[in-house]
């Protein structure tokens, strides 16, 4: 079945450092893409997406491109700031479904430090 | 718009009791999701509504546990009997748009402790 997988956390980063997260998919078709961000106490907030290959979401700095060739959606940011503590779920709506229920990835930790 | 709520936000009790768990979505929102999401782990997919009407479980979902949306509105999660598996955080998530443009808006969650 379709399945997503990320790179382990937690991942520390100095403020200003610049940040990748690699996620990697696997599906029978061609899903959208997802990153959901979960602060420490809060719920899942959607971050950024992408529905078709080559297309780039971003939002808040943050930035991933649906890469087809490679079946990867790596997040990035430019440069990170402690308010981006957080842990990072990539994840793919299962399209074959006819429901669009998400397929997560295990989550990244990501401490930054002053 | 005040989002997702869901209620209990914790939920402590004990071995072989039944629990009950609300989810009221975003208004507009005629589609409803459950996951079920442990410690370390991302969300997994539990059950899905559209409308009223139950179209998807998760072989994830026991016997024991049964969701309802009664008029399409808010939704129970109820779990029968409950084990010490069953500890986790219960997510519930609406969306409207359909296709690819899916998005779904999660509520905070109820976190359930089975002691």
């Amino acid at each position: 079945g379709d399945s997503v997988t990320q790179m382990e956390g937690p991942v520390t980063l100095s403020e200003e450092a610049f940040l990748t997260i690699n996620c990697t998919y696997t599906a029978t078709g061609y899903p959208s893409l997802f990153w959901y961000v979960q602060y420490p106490g809060e719920g899942l907030q959607l971050l950024l997406k992408a529905t078709k290959a080559d297309d780039k979401g971003s939002n808040k700095g943050f930035e991933a491109t649906y890469r087809k060739e490679t079946t990867s959606f790596h997040l990035e940011k430019g440069s990170v700031q402690v308010s981006d503590s957080a842990v990072y779920f990539c994840a793919l709506s299962d399209l074959g479904s006819n429901t669009g229920k998400l397929i997560f990835g295990q989550g990244t930790t990501l401490q930054v430090k002053p | 718009d005040t989002g997702v709520s869901q209620n209990p936000r914790h939920k402590i009790t004990k071995r072989g009791q039944n629990v009950t768990f609300r989810c009221d979505p975003i208004s507009e929102h005629n589609r409803l999701y459950w996951y079920r999401q442990t410690l370390g782990q991302g969300p997994e997919f539990l059950t899905y509504f559209q409308n009223e009407a139950q179209l998807e479980k998760s072989r994830l979902l026991s016997d024991r546990f049964s969701a309802e949306r009664p008029k399409g509105s808010f939704s129970t999660l109820e779990i029968q009997r409950t084990e010490q598996g069953d500890s986790a955080m219960y997510l519930c998530a609406s969306s409207f748009t359909t296709g690819r443009n899916n998005e779904q808006y999660f509520g905070p969650g109820t976190r359930l402790t089975v002691t």
